[in-house]
């Protein structure tokens, strides 16, 4: 069935760093992906989105590229803030059906100044 | 503009009871849907809404119900509560179901049952 793998946490950088979180998913169709992320004690926020292949989502330093070959949409940030400590989800959205939001398992990220 | 607002924030209930959530999604979605979030399980679909018709449901048992009203605010209900259902619930708006919308969601309702 239709999935979303997200790379193991919890990630623990120091300010300033360069982040990656690997997401890979399998889908019957041609998805639209999403990033979301989590603060401690709320719900989630739309980080970015890419609706097509070779598309790429941006939003507040955050950046992911849809990579249809590879069947990924990896998330990167060049340098991160201790305000970026969240738990990050990748989530697909298919297109061919009228089909539920479908949630990776998360990826926690600490940022240590 | 508003957000989605989900009522109560926190809620502790006995085994046996029974709780309604609610959800009142952007003005102007029409789509609703609820997801079940816990520290073993990540994010478990419940269920969707739109035009006041359930057009998709998770693998959750009859005990979890819902409903939407004509103005998209939404309502789940659990029944004879079990400690397992201990959980955030949350609930999600769409402005529409086509693929290329993104959820925006509420705060949650933290479910304790004891």
């Amino acid at each position: 069935g239709d999935s979303v793998t997200q790379m193991e946490g919890p990630v623990t950088l120091s300010e300033e760093a360069f982040l990656t979180i690997n997401c890979t998913y399998t889908a019957t169709g041609y998805p639209s992906l999403f990033w979301y992320v989590q603060y401690p004690g709320e719900g989630l926020q739309l980080l970015l989105k890419a609706t097509k292949a070779d598309d790429k989502g941006s939003n507040k330093g955050f950046e992911a590229t849809y990579r249809k070959e590879t069947t990924s949409f990896h998330l990167e940030k060049g340098s991160v803030q201790v305000s970026d400590s969240a738990v990050y989800f990748c989530a697909l959205r298919l297109k061919t059906s009228y089909d539920k939001v479908i949630f990776g398992p998360g990826t926690s990220l600490s940022v240590i100044p | 503009k508003a957000g989605v607002t989900q009522t109560p924030r926190y809620l502790i209930k006995t085994r046996g009871q029974q709780v309604t959530l609610s959800c009142s999604p952007i003005s102007g979605h029409r789509s609703v849907s609820w997801y079940q979030q816990t520290p073993g399980q990540g994010l478990q679909f419940l269920f969707e809404y739109f035009s006041e018709t359930q057009r998709n449901k998770g693998n959750f048992p009859g005990r979890f119900s819902g409903r939407q009203f004509s103005n998209s605010r939404s309502e789940m209900n659990v029944s004879t509560l079990e400690l397992g259902d201990s959980a955030l619930y949350l609930c999600a708006s769409s402005f529409d179901r086509k693929s290329h919308y993104g959820y925006t969601f509420g705060s949650g309702t933290r479910l304790t049952v004891v």
